[in-house]
């Protein structure tokens, strides 16, 4: 998964609660991204990183913060989880041309 | 209307066969085209990308982009029960940052 981690690979969680998701990435590559995919919908970008401290948002960023403070280092916040909110996270990462994407393996999260 | 449409399927072949998978989009400023594969439980990966139209070969995997039918295929020869996955078809152009939608996959079947 070219050099991306991400934690934890699963979680489940109670509705109202802050989730952390972390991706670290070992490649130098100054993107990084923040996806779920769920059926049907296929991977909507949720925020994306572009240097230390500079993000923005994508299309599905309603109830989502991201910070990054080091280049290696990508967190997603879902501030109070809600069932909505159930789904699979991928990171994904890209040295500048974004359309050369590599993806994390994922992280399950379920919202009960 | 989604800005990429790609049948779910799922699509069942026999081993051997000739796979083509399709996408449509709507949206002209695309000139980059991407096709995924994800097996199950995994991040997407990268299998190959093509700028503009014309075609691109690499192994087994044939990409062709025809930008004046806004249609994109990925030919899969002598297809294995290897190449039994998820395929996600991707597009991008740039808008200062590159703009990446993807379409919902495909899920194919080769069987032995």
């Amino acid at each position: 998964d070219a050099g991306i981690t991400q934690s934890p690979r699963h979680k489940v969680t109670e509705t109202g609660t802050p989730v952390t998701l972390r991706c670290h990435q070992t490649e130098n590559h100054r993107y990084m991204y923040w996806y779920r995919q769920d059926p049907g919908h296929g991977l909507r970008l949720i925020h994306y990183s572009y240097g230390v401290k500079d993000t923005d948002k994508g299309e599905v960023s309603d109830g989502y913060s991201v910070s990054r403070s080091k280049t290696e280092d990508f967190l997603l916040t879902l501030e109070s989880a809600t069932s909505s909110q159930t789904s699979v996270y991928f990171c994904a990462i890209s040295a500048g041309q974004g359309y050369e994407q590599y993806f994390g393996p994922g992280t399950r999260l379920t919202v009960t | 209307q989604k800005e990429v449409e790609q049948d779910p399927g799922p699509l069942s072949v026999p081993e051997g066969a000739i796979v083509s998978l399709n996408c449509t989009y709507s949206n002209s400023a695309f000139q980059y085209f991407m096709w995924y594969r994800q097996y199950s439980r995994k991040g997407p990966e990268l299998l190959m990308y093509t700028y503009s139209s014309g075609n691109k070969e690499d192994g087994r995997f044939t990409a062709q982009v025809d930008k004046s039918s806004k249609y994109i295929s990925l030919f899969i020869r002598d297809s294995q029960p290897s190449d039994s996955a998820t395929y996600l078809c991707a597009m991008s152009y740039n808008t200062g940052g590159f703009k990446t939608i993807f379409g919902a996959g495909t899920r194919l079947f080769v069987k032995a």
